[in-house]
């Protein structure tokens, strides 16, 4: 079953805005990641929020992480053509396992 | 670095043919996965391997087998292939805190 589920599945957005993206989840987590992945490729880690983290940052990625409610976001700023692809997150547990949710399919339009 | 690679990138078979997928990493992680992907969905486990030697089931394991041959290197083998197996079949590997990095996939399609 999927542990991660993404929220919307796809959003379409102007070159130089912001997309938000959100991730629930049901059972606990040792980490919650989020990765991209291109068009016929594989996936990309972007980036990873432990459990007792709420926010992180990695260049225009930015990612928080609320255990209370099991959920975590996703924002991209500035947005640029080599944006769209689809994100995912992914549910980290002890054992090094991930459970994938679906998936949110960003287009950056120019 | 290569990172991790996988072979062949793309393979039709017909119904009941077997066939392996290889995968291979040279980051010397300790752990390694199968997934497939299906149109619409993430990815679904259906083995890994968390160090040399161990292997354990994922999400969807069944119709598959997997060898971790070494350190680098993880298989999957398909016995008697079936049409519900077409999908994209992704291997990756995983630092200590549990990053994966992962491969380019195999595209297979199973008539």
């Amino acid at each position: 079953s999927q542990q991660g589920e993404e929220d919307p599945q796809a959003l379409s957005i102007q070159e130089g805005e912001n997309a938000t993206m959100n991730c629930s989840y049901k059972t606990s987590i040792n980490n919650l990641q989020w990765y991209r992945q291109n068009s016929g490729r594989g996936l990309v880690h972007l980036i990873l929020i432990r459990s007792n983290e709420r926010e992180k940052h990695s260049g225009r990625l930015r990612v928080t992480l609320d255990t209370s409610k099991k959920s975590s976001s996703l924002l991209i700023t500035a947005s640029r053509a080599a944006d769209t692809a689809s994100y995912f997150c992914a549910r980290g547990s002890n054992d090094y396992k991930l459970s994938f949710g679906a998936g949110t399919t960003v287009t950056v339009r120019a | 670095n290569a990172g991790v690679t996988q072979t062949p990138k793309f393979q039709v078979l017909k119904t009941g043919q077997s066939m392996t997928l290889q995968c291979a990493q040279d980051m010397n992680h300790n752990s390694m996965y199968w997934y497939r992907q299906d149109p619409g969905m993430g990815l679904r486990l259906i083995y890994y391997s968390a160090s040399e030697g161990t292997t354990d089931k994922g999400e969807v394991p069944n119709g598959y087998n997997v060898s971790r041959l070494n350190k680098r290197e993880f298989s999957l083998r398909l016995e008697s292939a079936a049409p519900s197996q077409t999908s994209v079949y992704f291997c990756a590997s995983s630092t200590e805190v549990g990053e994966q990095f992962f491969g380019p996939g195999t595209r297979l399609t199973v008539l």
